[in-house]
């Protein structure tokens, strides 16, 4: 079984902030969290990962509890093109949970 | 940079043919790469982890003798679909290990239609 969970499905207004969780209680100490998509029918794209400090780049920002067990994805300014299925994954284990569908509303 | 290659990028075959389905990491050496399965509307499903030059790790319940996994090299995976039959129709996707700050790589995947 995965090592994350995350909610099934989000909505988001375009143009407003994106927060999508994340549990990985069982993470361990060394092992990074990545976030990827996957819009229809496409590979998964990489977004961002991070160990225990928060992270920033021009995709998305990533916070990430201190004891490590949860985290969140920022998209800070959501728009159409955003819409797709959101993937945390602990690549030590490389199971993909189900994944939350983000859909992106005008 | 860190990018996969995979194809074909679509296929349709005949029931009882096999299929080869190729991975390549283009600018970097990729050590383990990973096959997955996706049908629709659901998540990735691990079927197996190779790793250069050696035999493959199934996951459990993927026959290892149908998804024949060949990692010959360090920029090339194949996983062929033996003796395919319609419930083998998927979505397969590839992903390599980049050692770089991307981490994990995925390829474009690759829609295979049994008829």
């Amino acid at each position: 079984d995965a090592k994350t969970t995350q909610p099934p499905s989000m909505d988001c207004a375009e143009g407003r902030a994106a927060n999508l969780p994340c549990n990985h209680s069982t993470i361990s100490g060394n092992e990074y969290v990545y976030w990827y998509r996957q819009i229809h029918s496409q590979g998964p794209q990489y977004i961002i990962h991070g160990l225990k400090n928060n992270e920033t780049n021009e995709m998305a920002s990533l916070i990430i509890t201190e004891d490590r067990k949860s985290s969140t994805l920022i998209l800070p300014h959501a728009t159409l093109r955003d819409t797709a299925v959101y993937y945390c994954i602990v690549p030590d284990d490389m199971r993909f949970g189900a994944g939350t569908r983000l859909t992106v509303k005008p | 940079g860190a990018v996969v290659s995979q194809h074909p990028s679509w296929v349709i075959c005949k029931s009882g043919t096999s299929v080869k389905i190729e991975c390549r990491s283009l600018d970097f050496q990729a050590t383990t790469m990973f096959w997955y399965r996706q049908f629709p509307k659901q998540s990735l499903m691990l079927m197996a982890t190779s790793n250069e030059g050696s035999k493959a790790t199934y996951e459990q319940g993927v026959e290892k003798d149908k998804f024949l996994i060949n990692h010959a090299s360090l920029t090339l995976s194949t996983l062929t679909v033996t003796s395919a039959h319609p419930e083998d129709s998927s979505f397969y996707i590839c992903s390599a290990q980049t050692g770089r700050g991307y981490g994990y790589t995925f390829g474009s995947g690759t829609r295979l239609t049994v008829v």
